[in-house]
């Protein structure tokens, strides 16, 4: 079946600017994770999602980091004013449920390049 | 906080040898064990977890891992590399009890380069 994906697959915007990620989970699955890959920090955990709730946004860098969930299907990650700290791979992943242990599937990521 | 630590940045082996690379956690409580791994412009994939009973766990493509919880480790093996295990390799936790939220932690990957 389809996996999770994820839009777009690249972008690269000026300083300032606002962008937004897109993550489409796998059908079915309530449980969404949003993490940041950087050279030099690893794969950070952002925040979650269990249906259109997020418990828990104290991953999020900084206040210009916003995220959404509708409808327990897609997920948006806002960044407002980008900064060039914020250049790394977005990944998206969801699995069955909520909790530990439950396989996460992980989309192919965004690209986010600050200039 | 919990930490996971893989001391191995890059390894390079030729084909045929032996592989195992090192995952040490900090933490407390029970969790969960995992390693992934990212082919070279692929997405993350599952290569094995442990959640409970034998610490020793298969996983696909003839990898393995040791759990042990004395040491806090989880390192991965493989008794005889192919070129195609070229990728990067995470090792990753999470909270092992079921009202935990899942959210992994990972370590900071471990690049493996196979010689053919």
């Amino acid at each position: 079946g389809a996996g999770v994906s994820q839009s777009p697959s690249n972008k690269v915007t000026e300083k300032g600017k606002d962008v937004e990620l897109r993550c489409d989970p796998i059908s079915g699955h309530t449980a969404l994770y949003w993490y940041r890959q950087s050279l030099g920090q690893g794969l950070e955990f952002l925040i979650y999602f269990q249906g259109n709730s997020a418990p828990d946004k104290s991953g999020l860098p900084s206040d210009r980091f916003s995220a959404e969930r509708t409808g327990g299907s897609v997920s948006t990650l806002t960044i407002q004013r980008t900064q060039q700290e914020d250049s790394a791979v977005y990944l998206c992943a969801s699995s069955r449920q909520r909790g530990d242990s439950y396989e996460q599937y992980f989309g192919p990521g965004t690209r986010l390049t600050v200039t | 906080a919990q930490s996971v630590s893989q001391h191995n940045h890059h390894v390079i082996l030729s084909e045929a040898a032996s592989l195992e690379l090192g995952c040490n956690y900090s933490y407390g409580g029970t969790v969960n064990l995992f390693w992934y791994v990212q082919y070279p412009g692929q997405h993350l994939q599952l290569l094995l977890k442990y959640f409970s009973g034998d610490p020793l766990v298969k996983g696909i493509k003839g990898f393995e891992a040791e759990f042990i919880k004395s040491k806090f480790s989880f390192n991965l093996r493989k008794p005889s590399v192919q070129w195609s295990d070229t990728a990067e390799y995470f090792c990753a936790v999470n909270e092992g009890y079921g009202g935990s939220q899942g959210n992994l932690i990972f370590g900071k990957g471990t690049k493996l380069s196979v010689k053919p």
